[in-house]
This record gives C-alpha cells, structure tokens and sequence, in this order.
C-alpha cells in the first residue's frame, strides 16, 4: 500500500507564474489536508478537503491560492501568481473515513518544495 | 494562540546519550503527537498521546504529557546518529476542526558519532 504521493517534490517558478501541487492520498483514503512549512517554521493548517469538497479553507491565503479534491484523481493545491513569499515546502496529509469523535490520524507525504525566483 | 512551542529550538549530544525535548502549548487538547522530519524530507510520526493519558513509550522512545502545566516531553534514549532530525510536537482540540493539527517550530537534535 503507496503512502501519501506528492509531485512534483520540486518546483521552481519565476515570480508571476502559476504552480501546481498535486497529491493522491492513501488508498481508501478520503480526506486530504494541505499543510505549509515556511523555512524554520513548523507547518501550518492551510485547507482540509473530502471528494469534491471543501471543508475548511480557513488557513488558506484569500487570494490567489485555490484547492480542489475532484472525483477523480489527485487533489491540486494550485497558487496563481506566485511571489517570493510563497517559497516554502507544500504537504500533504490523508486519512480514513471514520467515526463521529475517533481521532483520524494523518498520514504525510514527502512533500513539494517551491522556489520562486 | 500559537499551540506547540519546543524547547531547545536546538540540541547537540553524543551518541549513546538521552534526548529530552519538550513542547508547550496554550490551549485545551484531544491529543498531542511528536513527529519527526529529516533534513529535506517529510514527516515521519513518531508517537500520539491522548489527553487522558500521561505517559507512552514506543521502543527507545517515552512521551510525558502534563495537562496542567500544558506540556509534553519526548526522551530518546540511547541516541543514535540517525536520530539526527528535526522533532516537531502537534497538538489537536476539542471540537470543530479538531482535524486541525498545530505544529510548533521544532527541535533541530544532532547525534553525534
């Protein structure tokens, strides 16, 4: 059973162009979590995703930055327009569907690393 | 509120010797974990402790959790190089986005061989 899959594990942009993350969780899992780790910094809840869902988008940056978990496929953290300050590590996290009030453990992947030039 | 603050930011010890970290936090929680993260790499988890719960070991590992102070350790014993990381302790609370987990800054923990 493949762990939580990101790609690419880099990507380096020049500021102005638009990146792509991509993630496929675990199998059986449907819940997918965004995570951002600025350079010394420890990571940072951005948006929690069920199929075709947004849950919650509450640590997510209001502009430019969107996230989709379709039917089919990886979920995409997409960022438009990037500047030097999106530059950090981009993670991915899945879990199980579970019961009402069990804790559902997240399970992380690799992770994308963005440079912006 | 920031949840999840380590302490030392870093720690450097020969190999054979305990590692002790520790995270506070400010708020109520379900459970707290210690993971831990290589250099460029992602986060591998360590360990999860419940709130109910004082104390866990897994292996050369043993997580304290004190609930009214709002603080957890996590010793290493008998280090080893490859224990040379980065630990980050999260935190989950009560309630609506309890999936929410709360990453301190980190430990940055050397081994030395």
């Amino acid at each position: 059973n493949a762990g939580v899959m990101q790609n690419p594990r880099h990507l380096v942009r020049r500021r102005g162009q638009e990146a792509r993350l991509r993630c496929s969780p675990m199998k059986g899992h449907s819940h997918v979590y965004w995570y951002r780790q600025l350079p010394e910094e420890g990571l940072k809840f951005m948006v929690y995703l069920q199929k075709e869902n947004i849950i919650d988008e509450s640590g997510m940056p209001k502009e430019r930055f969107s996230a989709e978990f379709p039917k089919e496929g990886p979920s995409i953290l997409r960022i438009q327009q990037v500047v030097r300050g999106d530059s950090a590590a981009y993670f991915c996290a899945s879990s199980p569907m579970i019961a009402s009030g069990a804790y559902n453990e997240q399970f992380f992947g690799p992770g994308t690393r963005l440079t912006v030039l | 509120s920031q949840q999840g603050e380590e302490d030392p930011q870093a720690l450097s010890i020969q190999e054979g010797e305990n590692a002790t970290m520790n995270c506070s936090y400010k708020t109520s929680i379900n459970n707290l974990q210690w993971y831990r993260q290589n250099s460029g790499r992602g986060l591998v988890h360590l360990i999860l402790i419940r709130s109910n719960e004082r104390e866990k070991h897994s292996g050369r590992l043993r997580v304290t959790l004190d609930t009214s102070k709002k603080s957890s350790s996590l010793l290493i014993t008998a280090s080893r190089a490859a224990d040379t990381a980065s630990y980050f302790c999260a935190t989950d609370a009560p309630g609506a986005g309890s999936y929410q987990l709360t990453f301190g800054k980190g430990t940055k923990l050397s081994v030395i061989p």
